[in-house]
């Protein structure tokens, strides 16, 4: 069974900080994703890595995908209120149209 | 392009009624996916459509039932609801793996 683990669940910091989320994995995927959930709302899609190594730079956020594409992590620079949220990774394998999810990652930035 | 719809927004229910929820896919998209989410935590998988046809199932039992129509719309039917049922519930259509979620409808069982 594949499964992706995310860490940390919780994540509490003040505005203007670094942080790093990680999703890991003992499978291979051939694409992850990331995707950020606001409270009563569904999740929207951030980006898609697909090729080992991979980096992708969406404004502050780092996303980059493992050489062995088993694992993923997305760094915040200088994070600000409006990047709160719940951050959550899933990875696709292959032509399975099924995404294998994480539980979450809870980030809370304050002022 | 329209996006990805869902109905009713909120809803509540009493234990041991039926609900029908139902969900609009993103133009061009031909595979619906349903989640059942608690707060503050990840989606879980109920089931997936792709082209009218169920193309898997997660961990929940038999009284969660789905359509999916020839215009690739699709709808979660629940029988016999339980307070554990009380949940977002989101749907997500996709053409290959890329998923692009509604609002969820927000299900009270009381």
């Amino acid at each position: 069974t594949q499964l992706l683990e995310q860490s940390p669940q919780f994540l509490s910091i003040q505005e203007g900080e670094n942080l790093t989320v990680y999703c890991n994995s003992s499978s291979v995927f051939s694409s992850l994703q990331w995707y950020r959930q606001e409270p009563g709302e569904g999740p929207v899609l951030l980006v898609t890595v697909v090729t080992g190594g991979e980096v992708k730079k969406l404004k502050r956020l780092t996303f980059q995908f493992g050489d062995a594409r088993k694992d993923s992590s997305l760094h915040i620079t200088a994070a600000q209120p409006g990047d709160t949220g719940l951050y959550l990774c899933a990875g696709s394998g292959g032509n399975n149209r099924k995404l294998i999810w994480g539980l979450g990652t809870s980030l809370a930035v304050n002022p | 392009e329209t996006g990805v719809t869902q109905s009713p927004t909120h809803l509540i229910k009493t234990r041991g009624q039926q609900v029908t929820l139902r969900c609009s896919s993103q133009s061009g998209h031909n595979t619906v996916s349903w989640y059942q989410q608690a707060l503050g935590q990840g989606p879980q998988f109920i089931f997936q459509y792709y082209r009218e046809e169920e193309n898997g199932r997660g961990n929940f039992p038999p009284r969660f039932s789905g359509l999916q129509f020839p215009n690739y719309s699709s709808e979660l039917n629940v029988n016999a609801l339980e307070l554990d049922d009380s949940a977002l519930y989101l749907c997500a259509s996709s053409l290959f793996s890329e998923q692009y979620f509604g609002p969820g409808t927000r299900l009270t069982v009381t």
